[in-house]
């Protein structure tokens, strides 16, 4: 079984400042992590995604994120924030194995503040 | 390249009245198909999943329903509508391998 869990339902950081947000997996077999981000009343769109190649991803709108097997973790990054960041975000994970289903988590409320 | 449309975008039902919302997929072939509802504050549910025409999982028992009646249409139903079924619901389909999930823009559905 596959699952995921995103510490922390709402962060607020400041324009300018580091955004993380967190996502810790569990899965028995290697797995392919995403993250998306979906804006108030609109669907989901994927920002990256990590599929055994290179543990350090790049996505869209200068988020990344790290994979890191030792921690279980994939989280997400971006360096500086800007107000149009503020949205909610999802980390998903699916097993490489094979499977038709993402396991999604269950959103991080990103608040961008001047 | 793929598009996914959802509609109506947004609906309000009272209770006990019937539902339909339609979900179709341009640019691909045979892909499997996914609903899933965002209650308010809350993550998002896997409702059902469709693997080809006719071919339903359901993930929760509930008051709705899912057909797939062509290759590329996915159709939610209910056929009394109760208040808990007020959310917003959103479909998606997925690309074999790495499996990243395309999501439609979404039904915002009301229950009064």
């Amino acid at each position: 079984a596959q699952s995921v869990t995103q510490l922390g339902s709402h962060v607020s950081v400041s324009e300018g400042a580091l955004v993380l947000l967190r996502c810790n997996y569990s899965s028995s077999v290697p797995p392919y992590l995403f993250w998306y981000v979906q804006y108030p009343n609109q669907g989901l769109q994927l920002l990256l995604k990590y599929t055994s190649a290179a543990t350090l991803v790049k996505g869209i709108n200068g988020f990344e994120a790290e994979f890191k097997k030792s921690e279980t973790s994939f989280h997400l990054t971006k360096p500086s924030a800007h107000m149009s960041d503020a949205a909610e975000y999802f980390c998903a994970v699916s097993p490489t194995g094979g499977g038709n289903k993402l396991t999604f988590g269950t959103g991080t409320q990103l608040k961008v503040e001047l | 390249s793929q598009t996914i449309h959802q509609w109506p975008a947004t609906l309000v039902q009272p209770v006990g009245s019937p539902l339909s919302l339609e979900c179709t997929v341009e640019g691909t072939s045979n892909p499997n198909l996914y609903w899933y509802r965002q209650a308010a504050g809350r993550g998002l549910q896997l409702l059902f999943y469709s693997v080809g025409i006719g071919q339903i999982s359901s993930e929760v028992p509930q008051n709705l329903s899912a057909s797939r009646p062509q290759d590329r249409q996915f159709i939610l139903s209910s056929k009394k509508l109760l208040l808990s079924d007020s959310g917003f619901y959103l479909c998606a389909w997925i690309r074999n391998s790495p499996y990243e999930q395309y999501f439609g823009p979404g039904t915002r559905l009301t229950v009064t």
